[in-house]
């Protein structure tokens, strides 16, 4: 069976750090893999998606990158955090255009 | 401009009544649209879709509908149970895009 993993769970980093979260899927090959931001009482933003190792596609332009270096991981990133930044990141993964899409349990960053 | 529009921030029912959640969305080129279910500091878990040739779909407890001339469609839950306590998404996708837009969610509370 497919899983997918995302961590770390929480994560409260300074204003001006860098930042990497990692997502990773198992059980499945070249799956479609995305990045979500949830602000509070919000939905869920789309910031970048993957159709394929090293194509990203950027939705919001901002302070923050994604990179696919294998398969089956997603990296987000930032040079230098934003209080802005602060939310709840989820990464997701579909194996279709035409499948639902399965969420990681997110990652609650708080910049500080 | 938001394209997916959940109107109704909050929504409360009595444990085996009717819940109605109602979503519209702005983009005709939107062909395929899906309900998601979260817990608060989770991912959200899919719950039921439904292709713009359609106009219905059951499973179990939930039914979606969907009017394409009005842009509208809803998820009925019947009998709600005060497990259904959550905030639903509803999530629209242009599936030549492969990406899903969301709205902003509703809060059911189911009181037993």
């Amino acid at each position: 069976s497919q899983t997918i993993h995302q961590w770390p769970a929480t994560l409260v980093q300074p204003v001006g750090s860098p930042l990497s979260l990692e997502c990773t899927v198992e059980g499945t090959s070249n799956p479609n893999l995305y990045w979500y931001r949830q602000a509070a009482g919000r939905g869920l933003q789309l910031l970048f998606y993957s159709v394929g190792i090293g194509q990203i596609s950027s939705e919001v332009p901002q302070n923050l990158s994604a990179s696919r270096p294998q398969d089956r991981q997603f990296i987000l990133s930032s040079k230098k955090l934003l209080l802005s930044d602060s939310g709840f990141y989820l990464c997701a993964w579909t194996p279709s255009r035409f499948a639902e899409a399965f969420f990681g349990q997110g990652t609650r960053l708080t910049v500080v | 401009d938001q394209q997916v529009k959940q109107n109704s921030p909050s929504l409360s029912v009595q444990e085996g009544r009717i819940s109605i959640l109602n979503c519209d969305y702005t983009n005709s080129m939107f062909d395929y649209f899906l309900w998601y279910k979260k817990y608060p500091a989770e991912g959200p878990t899919f719950l039921i879709s439904i292709s713009s040739i359609k106009d219905k779909n059951e499973d179990g407890r939930f039914t979606v509908f969907l009017n394409k001339s009005a842009k509208h469609l809803s998820l009925h839950i019947v009998p709600s149970q005060p497990g259904d306590s959550a905030v639903y998404f509803c999530a629209a996708r242009n599936t030549n895009a492969g990406k899903s837009t969301f709205g902003d969610g509703t809060t059911l509370t189911v009181k037993p």
